[in-house]
């Protein structure tokens, strides 16, 4: 069975520019989250999703970043304008729900230059 | 905020040998934890994990211990082998939340 999927895995853009990461969590797990892992650090939630609701965003920076999960399935996160301090990488998980173990895909490591 | 913290940040230990990662929390209501393996240019990838009921538990090569008393958990792996080489990060959940908090991580190294 496929893990969570991300994509792209690497992008790189100037400052000011908009920048959209997508996943493709595992079949049949309504519960996904978006994480923050700057280098070296554990990951920091951004949102999670129960189906195609956002349940939880308090840590989201809402004036840059958004992110939907139309139809319950895949996810997008997207940030506008981009800074260099967003430069990280971006986690997907998955989990059946929000007590069921999650699984993380490999992450998009964005660069802001 | 309260939080989750690592002791060593890199780990440096001889193939066969065992290694003993140590995390202290600080949240005394977290009541579940987890050890994640993370390899460089992947997710974390989970490895075990023990509720507050519990003092120790034990899997394949791997043991958690957990000392609510001083707050401290423990991952010790057995026979360390090259493929153990990753960052390690504990991870705590309370159940009002169900929101994984992570610690810092540390960086293990295997010599062969």
């Amino acid at each position: 069975e496929a893990g969570v999927v991300q994509s792209p895995r690497y992008k790189i853009i100037e400052k000011k520019q908009p920048v959209a990461f997508w996943c493709n969590p595992i079949s049949g797990h309504n519960t996904l989250y978006w994480y923050l892992q700057n280098l070296g650090q554990g990951p920091e939630l951004l949102i999670r999703y129960e189906n195609e609701e956002a349940v939880d965003d308090s840590q989201l920076p809402k004036d840059r970043f958004s992110a939907e999960r139309l139809k319950g399935v895949d996810s997008t996160l997207k940030i506008q304008p981009a800074e260099l301090g967003d430069s990280a990488v971006y986690l997907c998980a998955s989990s059946l729900s929000p007590t069921n173990e999650q699984f993380f895909g490999p992450g998009t490591r964005l660069t802001v230059l | 905020g309260e939080s989750v913290g690592l002791h060593l940040p890199t780990l440096s230990v001889q193939e066969g040998d065992n290694s003993i990662i140590n995390c202290a929390y600080s949240n005394s209501a977290s009541d579940y934890f987890i050890w994640y393996k993370q390899e460089s240019g992947k997710g974390p990838q989970f490895i075990i994990d023990i509720r507050s009921n519990m003092d120790k538990r034990q899997g394949q090569r791997v043991t958690v211990l957990l000392n609510k008393t001083v707050k401290h958990l423990s991952l010790q792996i057995a026979a360390t082998q090259p493929g153990d080489s990753a960052v390690y990060f504990c991870a705590e959940k309370y159940n009002a939340g169900n929101m994984l908090t992570f610690g810092g991580g540390t960086r293990l190294m295997v010599k062969p």
